[in-house]
């Protein structure tokens, strides 16, 4: 059982460039989550869905993008790649409400130039 | 304001007891939760506490609520150097209408010989 799935583990990007990171999960659950962690700050959430077919903005929505595909996987896109955006990006789903744990994939490194 | 906080390093020598404090704003959080996270990797739900709890304990770790100060803790009996890693408080919150977690920045535990 392989959890919460990200791709690709590392990348480095050029400012301006565009890329997708991918989230896949396999326990069925319903929600998902993108955060992005930055030295002395935790974790902030940047997109999530409560539900296939829904997305909505979290606290640091600038500059990206997010699709649910399906409800394994959810997708985030940096349009444009800026050097602020150099962090890890983690992706996180849950079965449901109520306070439930939320399940983490190992993250993306990404550097940006 | 939604604001987690927690001290960012802690020091113990192996076989001590390592005592990890968080305090959280959202009085109507219903569980709160313990993280770790070794280098390179993502986040390891550790433990969580339902609001209506003083206390839990699971094998080597110990965690006190504190509700009324809003005081979270966490507790490693006979610390061990692979405890050694960035601990997470998270509140769970319900504000802005969708179930979210709120992360302190993480403290950072070293174990020494």
């Amino acid at each position: 059982n392989a959890g919460v799935t990200q791709t690709p583990k590392f990348q480095v990007l050029k400012t301006g460039q565009s890329m997708t990171l991918q989230c896949a999960q396999d326990m069925n659950h319903n929600s998902m989550y993108w955060y992005r962690q930055d030295p002395g700050m935790g974790l902030r959430l940047i997109y999530y869905s409560a539900s296939e077919g829904t997305t909505d903005k979290g606290e640091v929505p600038n500059g990206y993008n997010v699709s649910r595909l399906n409800k394994r996987e959810f997708s985030l896109r940096l349009e444009s790649a800026a050097p602020s955006q150099t962090s890890v990006y983690f992706c996180a789903s849950i079965l449901g409400g109520g306070g439930q744990p939320q399940h983490f994939g190992d993250g993306t490194r990404l550097s940006i130039l | 304001g939604e604001d987690v906080e927690q001290s960012l390093f802690l020091s113990v020598r192996e076989g001590d007891s390592s005592v990890i404090n968080c305090t959280y704003t959202d009085s109507s959080s219903t569980y709160l939760y313990w993280y770790k996270q070794e280098p390179g990797a993502g986040l390891q739900l550790l433990t969580y506490i339902f609001s209506n709890m003083d206390m839990k304990q699971d094998q080597r770790l110990t965690v006190l609520l504190n509700k009324k100060d809003k005081h979270l803790s966490l507790r490693i009996a006979d610390t061990q150097t692979g405890d050694s890693a960035i601990y997470f408080c998270a509140e769970n919150s319900l504000r802005g209408g969708y179930n979210k977690l709120i992360f302190g920045a993480g403290t950072r535990l070293a174990v020494h010989p």
